[in-house]
């Protein structure tokens, strides 16, 4: 099983809808959650972080974790072209220091004007 | 703003050639990783840094080294290029868990 498992996709909605995206994780431990968006061609760029079981939003972003289910989510509200990325989902590595992540491998998102 | 600087944003390379990519920080980050990136592969760690002249191995650190003899500066080099490191490399630098990427290098090795 992989650490960060995530839906490959790709994932289209029309502008204006709700995106969800979904990430879970294998190690019960892990106490850090991150989503990062990624521009083709560009780096990683961190959108949310979160840390407590529940909601947190940003904007049109809200990131759910619930802990006991070991799955963390990323819901893009009002979805805009601008919107189109891939997204990677990222949990720290109990067993190593120096905050260590291990990322999933992304959801492609199209968001279709 | 969190600024992380890498050297090259492209580099081309010859098989065997010693490759030095920079990866400079401005916020005073104790840590410090470098990654590649290859398509259905996600993001692999090949050795990250928490402090000055130290240094983890990750989980694919054959064929490369790394230096950190500053905080705000860390080098991973390729000691011989082979084409499977034909690859986009990643630095990035943390606080509290939250990793801030640099723009990346896209290296060919030929």
């Amino acid at each position: 099983q992989k650490e960060v498992e995530q839906n490959s996709g790709p994932l289209s909605v029309p502008e204006g809808a709700i995106a969800s995206l979904n990430c879970t994780y294998s190690d019960r431990g892990s106490q850090s959650f991150f989503w990062y968006r990624q521009y083709s061609g560009k780096s990683p760029e961190l959108i949310m972080f979160i840390y407590s079981n529940g909601d947190k939003e940003d904007g049109r972003f809200t990131a759910q974790l619930n802990k006991a289910s070991q799955y963390v989510s990323l819901l893009i509200r009002d979805s805009q072209p601008s919107d189109s990325a891939t997204y990677l989902c990222a949990v720290n590595r109990v067993q190593t220091g120096a905050n260590n992540l291990f990322f999933g491998t992304g959801t492609r998102l199209t968001v279709i004007p | 703003d969190v600024k992380v600087t890498q050297s090259s944003r492209y580099l081309v390379k010859r098989t065997g050639e010693k490759v030095f990519l920079e990866c400079v920080q401005d916020m005073d980050h104790e840590n410090m990783f470098w990654y590649r990136q290859d398509p259905g592969l996600g993001l692999r760690l090949i050795y990250f840094s928490y402090d000055v002249k130290m240094k983890e191995k990750g989980d694919i650190p054959e064929g490369y080294s790394v230096s950190r003899e500053k905080k705000e500066r860390f080098s991973l080099i390729l000691e011989s290029a082979s084409t499977n490191q034909t690859s986009m490399y990643l630095c990035a630098s943390s606080v509290r868990g939250e990793q801030y990427f640099g723009p990346g290098t896209r290296l060919t090795v030929t």
